[in-house]
């Protein structure tokens, strides 16, 4: 069980466009997710942790009017880049947890790889 | 500020034993947990730590003291598929948050 899924698992797009990636908890429902994203040789970054129903709290840093978070139902998160950059092209990755569960767990995505040309 | 501290790199030789430490520097703490992660892949749990001291499940084994702000992953019989960045995480008071260490790079020998 608590299997997440991400689409698309990678995408290439040019740079000014924008790209949505999902994030979709499978078999349990996610009351939080949040959204990493991580360079090459480089820890996780948070980028931003959302609860169903309400608007995702941004890390210090993170352009929210760039990267939109949408936590619309407790099985489905998406992050959308923005007007995406070459400075953007980075690992995306999302974890989700829910409220029975013991605080330390959280379920990871599978991860995006984005690349902006 | 919130920083967890971890070797860069560790090597080791098939069938050995190798122990990765971490400490921490986190504003509220309720535990250590340490994630597995290939290249390409997503982070994947490995162990918890809430209390001081060991907890083992199978070949891996992790350590917390609490007073001393340290804990260690100890990964036992090594094997090839062990190679692998290993991270500790701190979970914090903030709304569930993993606090993320930089990743000890896993080298194994044959």
């Amino acid at each position: 069980g608590a299997v997440v899924s991400q689409h698309p698992s990678w995408v290439i797009c040019k740079s000014g466009t924008s790209v949505k990636i999902e994030c979709r908890s499978l078999d349990f429902q996610a009351t939080t997710m949040f959204w990493y994203r991580q360079f090459p040789k480089q820890s996780l970054m948070l980028m931003a942790t959302s609860n169903e129903g309400s608007k995702a709290t941004y890390e210090q840093g993170v352009e929210k009017d760039k990267f939109l978070i949408n936590h619309a139902s407790l099985t489905l998160s998406t992050l959308t880049v923005t007007s995406a950059h070459p400075e953007d092209s980075s690992f995306y990755i999302c974890s989700a947890r829910t409220g029975g569960t013991a605080a330390y767990e959280q379920y990871f995505g599978p991860g995006t790889r984005l690349t902006v040309t | 500020g919130q920083s967890l501290e971890q070797p860069s790199e560790v090597t080791a030789v098939e069938g050995a034993i190798v122990q990765i430490n971490c400490t921490y520097q986190t504003s509220g703490f309720y535990g250590l947990s340490w994630y597995q992660q290939h290249d390409g892949g997503a982070p994947t749990f490995l162990s918890y730590n809430a209390l001081d001291g060991l907890e083992e499940t199978g070949r891996f084994s992790s350590f917390l003291s609490r007073s001393d702000s340290y804990g260690y992953l100890l990964l036992q019989e090594l094997q090839m598929k062990d190679s692998a960045s290993y991270f500790c995480a701190a979970l914090g008071r903030s709304n569930y948050q993993l606090i993320w260490g930089a990743g000890t790079k896993l080298i194994i020998k044959p």
